[in-house]
């Protein structure tokens, strides 16, 4: 068993532009939830997804939105990249109670 | 507002010493909490779990703790290893029934360093 596992590793953007992250879950979970860790802190929720659909979302703009697929597999995309969207998105999947946290994708916006 | 905080930012031990890592939450509807292990460049890793209808669980050298009075979480770590340095989150789930429907709030996070 994989695990969580995400891509990119490491992603470097600029300023304006748009970002797409993925991420597979562990084998039988269902649920995919996606945070935003910065660094020194710790991780703040974005949203989840249930059944393909967007099930709770945390304090975070439109420009953050997601998508769940029919194998549970989810990716994060972020519009219009500021400087402070840099950080390490997780994201964690889950079939009850545990959550599983992948290893997170850096991004830095410059 | 809402929150989950830690009382010790970082903390230092010799190996071999029992460690104990602190969590204040405010929310007093909270009715499931974790605890995470932070690794530098890794995700989260789950530690141990607790029920709010519980005060105490034992793992494999660790044991949590809840006081509901106080709303306060505690770790406690065994026989402290080099290899569990690393940075210590509690979380808050704040789904129905302590389930995976709903968001974990986690706190800032305490650095447990560990001396040989």
């Amino acid at each position: 068993d994989a695990g969580v596992t995400q891509s990119p590793t490491h992603l470097i953007k600029t300023r304006g532009q748009q970002v797409t992250l993925r991420c597979s879950p562990k084998s039988g979970h269902d649920t995919v939830s996606w945070y935003q860790q910065a660094l020194g802190q710790g991780p703040q929720f974005i949203f989840q997804y249930y059944e393909e659909e967007e099930r709770q979302r945390g304090n975070f703009p439109d420009r953050f939105s997601g998508h769940q697929f029919p194998n549970y597999s989810s990716e994060l995309n972020v519009n219009a990249l500021l400087l402070g969207d840099s950080a390490l998105y997780l994201c964690a999947s889950s079939f009850s109670n545990e959550q599983f946290f992948g290893p997170g994708t850096r991004l830095t916006v410059l | 507002g809402e929150s989950v905080g830690l009382h010790l930012p970082t903390l230092s031990v010799q190996e071999g010493d029992n460690s104990i890592i602190n969590c204040a939450y405010s929310n007093s509807a909270s009715d499931y909490f974790i605890w995470y292990k932070q690794e530098s460049g890794k995700g989260p890793q789950f530690i141990i779990d607790i029920r709010s209808n519980m005060d105490k669980r034992q793992g494999q050298r660790v044991t949590v703790l809840l006081n509901k009075t106080v709303k306060h979480l505690s770790l406690q770590i065994a026989a402290t290893q080099p290899g569990d340095s690393a940075v210590y989150f509690c979380a808050e789930n704040r789904g129905a029934g302590g389930t995976s429907y709903g968001k974990l709030t986690f706190g800032q996070g305490t650095i447990l360093t560990v001396h040989p």
